[in-house]
């Protein structure tokens, strides 16, 4: 039962440094998602995914890229890291049909530095 | 855009009261999820309400979707510590991606 799996669950960057969060998914699930959690401000959405070699940008996707090469794994790649940020980044997927789920990973806490 | 609003933003209580969380949205839900996070942790699905009027519940946590579809409850009877964390309401207005509101914390104390 893995489910989503983000990889690291922590991180400290100095300023102006690259990584690469991954997310992957056993579900078989066509959509997915990258949110960014910052504290007492919900969840906003950087960017997603409908299916492989298909992304779009989010409400906030200024400093990130992603790709979608294999259905199982969507990465998130933050370039030259800033102090803003810094924050806990949520992968999510869900299925096909109407108002299914969103299946979350557990998070990666990403603080720059 | 779709703008969901929550309340309380956090909650105390002792543990066997009861308890309700309101989110309310901007626009017509054409669906609501409401999720429950513990701290320092991932969402965890909680209930999906599609249809104006409906409720559903699953142990002592029942959620309602008013008759017009503009605001959603979320009701815990007799609480337990481990109701304790923050629960999100999200909307889907655009049939890919979720809003979510702000969350609303609550502890619950012996």
């Amino acid at each position: 039962n893995a489910g989503v799996t983000q990889t690291p669950k922590f991180r400290i960057l100095k300023i102006g440094q690259s990584m690469t969060l991954q997310c992957t998914q056993d579900m078989n699930h066509n959509y997915m998602y990258w949110y960014r959690q910052d504290p007492g401000m919900g969840l906003k959405l950087i960017y997603y995914s409908v299916g492989a070699g298909i992304t779009d940008k989010g409400e906030v996707p200024n400093g990130y890229n992603v790709s979608r090469s294999t259905t199982e794994d969507f990465p998130l790649r933050l370039e030259l890291a800033a102090p803003s940020q810094t924050s806990v980044y949520f992968c999510a997927s869900r299925g096909e049909g109407d108002n299914q789920p969103q299946h979350f990973g557990d998070g990666t806490r990403l603080s720059i530095l | 855009s779709q703008e969901l609003e929550q309340s309380p933003q956090s909650l105390i209580v002792q543990e066997g009261k009861n308890l309700t969380i309101n989110c309310t949205s901007s626009k017509t839900l054409y669906g609501l999820y409401w999720y429950k996070q513990k701290y320092g942790e991932g969402l965890i699905f909680l209930m999906m309400l599609q249809k104006g009027g409906e409720e559903k519940s699953h142990e002592k946590i029942t959620a309602k979707l008013d008759e017009k579809k503009q605001q959603s409850s979320l009701h815990i009877t007799a609480s337990q510590p481990s109701h304790a964390g923050i629960y999100l309401c999200g909307a889907d207005p655009s049939g890919y991606a979720l809003n979510f509101g702000k969350g609303t914390s609550l502890l619950v104390t012996p």
